[in-house]
């Protein structure tokens, strides 16, 4: 799991406050993912970074904004959150060949909006 | 549509004896499957996958998984099961179809729980 790192690993915030989750990969991939964890519902892809662009956005609300500074780096900036938004958020990485590629994850961060 | 179904919410079996998660998948194109585990309060881990060739493919801890064609089915199998190989399993299918390339499709999970 040290290949992927995502800080904080708890998160508590109020529905008005604004955070930021970090994710770091140490393998040298290309591609980096946010995902949503909810209980009782199939992990969610939320983004998609193939060489630093954003290559997917599955209709995630705007309270939500990724951002992807360089390969090894993803953030995912958070803004007026809903209660329905406390999930676990994992992060991924992988080396893009073309649907072969093995995405290896991060810890996750647990956040809870109250 | 590319899709996964896990059928059991959760699978109960004896230390000792042979386990089987069950997974079967729709995709167009090529699939490419994977199985993960996760534990309590953990990420994915990555535990196996079949890209091509043979349709038993090995993995970490003494996991292996049948790739069947015809019953587009990939079930997780492990001879003898251990109480800590109790967690979350999730079944994932990609493809080489379209332009979502790459993107995982994860079922929903199958608590495994292993008693001793």
């Amino acid at each position: 799991e040290t290949g992927v790192t995502q800080t904080p690993r708890h998160l508590v915030m109020g529905m008005t406050n604004k955070k930021s989750l970090k994710c770091e990969q140490h393998l040298g991939h290309n591609a980096m993912y946010w995902y949503k964890q909810s209980a009782k519902k199939p992990l969610e892809l939320m983004f998609v970074y193939s060489l630093e662009e954003r290559v997917e956005n599955n209709s995630v609300p705007s309270r939500f904004s990724p951002e992807c500074p360089n390969s090894s780096h993803l953030f995912l900036h958070l803004h007026t959150l809903q209660p329905e938004d406390s999930a676990l958020y994992l992060c991924a990485s992988s080396q893009l060949r073309g649907g072969r590629d093995t995405q290896y994850f991060g810890p996750g961060t647990r956040l809870t909006v109250l | 549509a590319q899709s996964v179904a896990q059928p059991e919410d959760q699978v109960n079996v004896a230390e000792g004896n042979p386990l089987t998660v069950k997974c079967t998948y729709s995709v167009s194109g090529n699939p490419y499957l994977f199985w993960y585990v996760q534990y309590p309060n953990r990420g994915l881990q990555f535990l196996l996958k079949y890209i091509t060739g043979d349709n038993l493919v090995k993995g970490s801890y003494g996991f292996e998984a049948e790739f069947n064609k015809s019953q587009t089915s990939f079930h997780l199998k492990k001879p003898s099961a251990l109480v800590s190989d109790s967690a979350l399993y999730f079944c994932a299918v990609s493809s080489n179809y379209g332009g979502s390339q790459g993107n995982l499709i994860f079922g929903k999970g199958t608590k495994l729980s292993v008693k001793p």
